[in-house]
């Protein structure tokens, strides 16, 4: 079974705090991305990346930034983070299939 | 540019009735679709998928979908709602070319199953 793992599942930051969100997959997916999800909202898509060091904005990018130096294991920072960035961030992994497959997701609140 | 609507945020039946989630897509190409549930507190799992093979689509837990591009809609449906199905569901569209596969979701939709 392909298992995406999120290293942290309930995080309070404070204001202006760096946020690093890890998240690994552990079937050499070319494909990850972040989403953010909130009530009525669904989920829309902050980044996402094809390959090592490669990565691009989805829909919502402002706030945050992300890394990826190996294959399996994709970040998400927020570089100061803010109360409007309290959210759940899921992180995903697909390979050319079209079935993605989430983390069981990161549950961050900004005090 | 692809979108999904997703008809009714909240839908509550009676345990042993037809569940029936609504879903309308847009999409300048061929679509890829897809129904997802996220049970509380946790990630979101496939339940399904459309990928223009045949247009009924059965998944997992008894549901099943049907692609109809004249209408643009991915309903899914369910005969008899369990307890067990209360968990929100979203609807997701990707275009089957390119773009890394990236979903476009809908808002979801609460399912509540009542005794």
């Amino acid at each position: 079974d392909v298992k995406v793992t999120q290293s942290s599942r309930y995080l309070v930051k404070r204001t202006g705090e760096k946020v690093f969100l890890e998240c690994v997959q552990d079937m050499d997916h070319e494909n990850m991305f972040w989403y953010r999800q909130d009530p009525g909202l669904g989920l829309r898509l902050i980044y996402f990346s094809y390959d090592v060091k490669m990565k691009e904005k989805g829909d919502i990018p402002e706030g945050y930034s992300v890394s990826r130096e190996k294959k399996e294991r994709f970040s998400l920072i927020l570089e100061s983070a803010s109360t409007n960035q309290t959210s759940m961030y899921l992180c995903a992994s697909t390979d050319s299939g079209n079935t993605i497959y989430f983390g069981e997701g990161s549950w961050l609140t900004v005090v | 540019a692809q979108s999904v609507t997703q008809l009714g945020s909240h839908v509550s039946v009676s345990e042993g009735a037809l569940v029936l989630l609504r879903c309308n897509y847009s999409s300048s190409v061929p679509p890829y679709l897809f129904w997802y549930v996220q049970y509380p507190n946790q990630g979101l799992q496939l339940l399904l998928k459309y990928t223009s093979a045949a247009t009924l689509v059965k998944g997992i837990n008894g549901f099943e979908a049907e692609f109809k591009k004249s209408e643009t809609s991915f309903h899914l449906t369910k005969p008899s709602a369990h307890m067990s199905d209360a968990a929100e569901y979203f609807c997701a569209v990707s275009g089957p070319t390119g773009g890394g596969n990236k979903l476009t979701f809908g808002t979801g939709t609460q399912l509540k199953v009542e005794l």
